[in-house]
C-alpha cells in the first residue's frame, strides 16, 4: 500500500539549533516527493520537491532534504532554526508522471515547535 | 508564483444548510483542482479531484451527493456541503495545477463550522 510516515509528531528545537524532520515512504515506484509547511489556519507552501537528479535538494527558507532511495526515506533538514519556522510540515508523495503533483498522499505532519 | 485563492477563509452555518466554499486560480489557467480535507492536527485527505467541464472523481468514502463539486471554468471550482451537520466541521483546503507543472498551488483553506 501507499502510505508516508513521519515518525515524529511534535519536535522541538532551540532557535539556532539544527533540524531534521523524518519522512519514510511506502509506494510502487520511485514517487515525486515533496515537503510542504504550513501555519495555523493556513493553506500550504511548498518547501522543496525532489523529481530526479541529484539527490540532495535545496529548497526555499534555507531547507534541504534528501533523497534515499535505499531507505526510502526524504529527510528534511534546516543547519539553523528560526523562530519563524514553528510551523506543521507535511512530506507528500506524488506518481511520478506529468502531473506527478496529482493525488498527492500526505503524510500525518510534524509540528515544530521553536523555543527562544 | 502561482496564487489560488479560497473563498471565505471562514464561515458558520447552522445544521442542515449548505455551504458553498470557492476556489479561484488568480493568475492561471488551472486544468484541475482538488479538495482536500484536513481535521484538527491531522493531514489532509484528496476528496476529489475535478478537471475543467467534467464531473469531478471522487476519492473513495467520500460521498459525492453530500460534497458536491463544480469546476465550470479554468479559474473556478466550488465545494458545496450539503445539508451540513457537525461532523462536516474541518478545514477545506483546495490545490490547483496546470498542464506541464511540477506542483500543485495550495489555496490558503477554508474553515467550516457547522452548529
Amino acid at each position: 500500500a501507499q502510505s508516508v510516515t513521519q515518525p515524529d509528531i511534535h519536535i522541538t528545537v532551540s532557535e539556532g539549533a539544527s533540524l531534521e524532520l523524518r519522512c519514510n515512504y511506502s509506494y510502487g515506484a520511485t514517487p515525486y516527493l515533496f515537503w510542504y509547511v504550513q501555519s495555523p489556519g493556513q493553506g500550504l507552501q511548498l518547501l522543496l520537491k525532489y523529481f530526479s537528479g541529484d539527490t540532495l535538494v535545496q529548497g526555499i527558507k534555507g531547507f534541504e532534504a534528501e533523497f534515499k532511495r535505499s531507505q526510502s526515506s526524504f529527510n528534511l533538514r534546516k543547519p539553523s532554526v528560526h523562530w519563524s519556522d514553528a510551523a506543521e510540515y507535511f512530506c507528500a508523495v506524488g506518481p511520478m508522471f506529468s502531473g506527478g503533483y496529482n493525488k498527492l498522499i500526505f503524510g500525518a505532519g510534524t509540528r515544530l515547535a521553536v523555543h527562544p | 508564483g502561482a496564487v489560488v485563492s479560497q473563498h471565505p477563509s471562514w464561515v458558520i452555518c447552522k445544521s442542515g444548510t449548505s455551504v458553498k466554499i470557492e476556489c479561484r486560480s488568480l493568475d492561471f489557467q488551472a486544468t484541475t483542482m482538488f479538495w482536500y480535507r484536513q481535521f484538527p492536527k491531522q493531514s489532509l485527505m484528496l476528496m476529489a479531484t475535478s478537471n475543467e467541464g467534467s464531473k469531478a472523481t471522487y476519492e473513495q468514502g467520500v460521498e459525492k451527493d453530500k460534497f458536491l463539486i463544480n469546476h465550470a471554468s479554468l479559474t473556478l471550482s466550488t465545494l458545496t456541503v450539503t445539508s451540513a451537520h457537525p461532523e462536516d466541521s474541518s478545514f477545506y483546503i483546495c490545490s490547483a495545477g496546470y498542464e506541464g507543472a511540477s506542483e500543485a498551488f495550495f489555496g490558503q483553506g477554508t474553515r467550516l463550522t457547522v452548529v
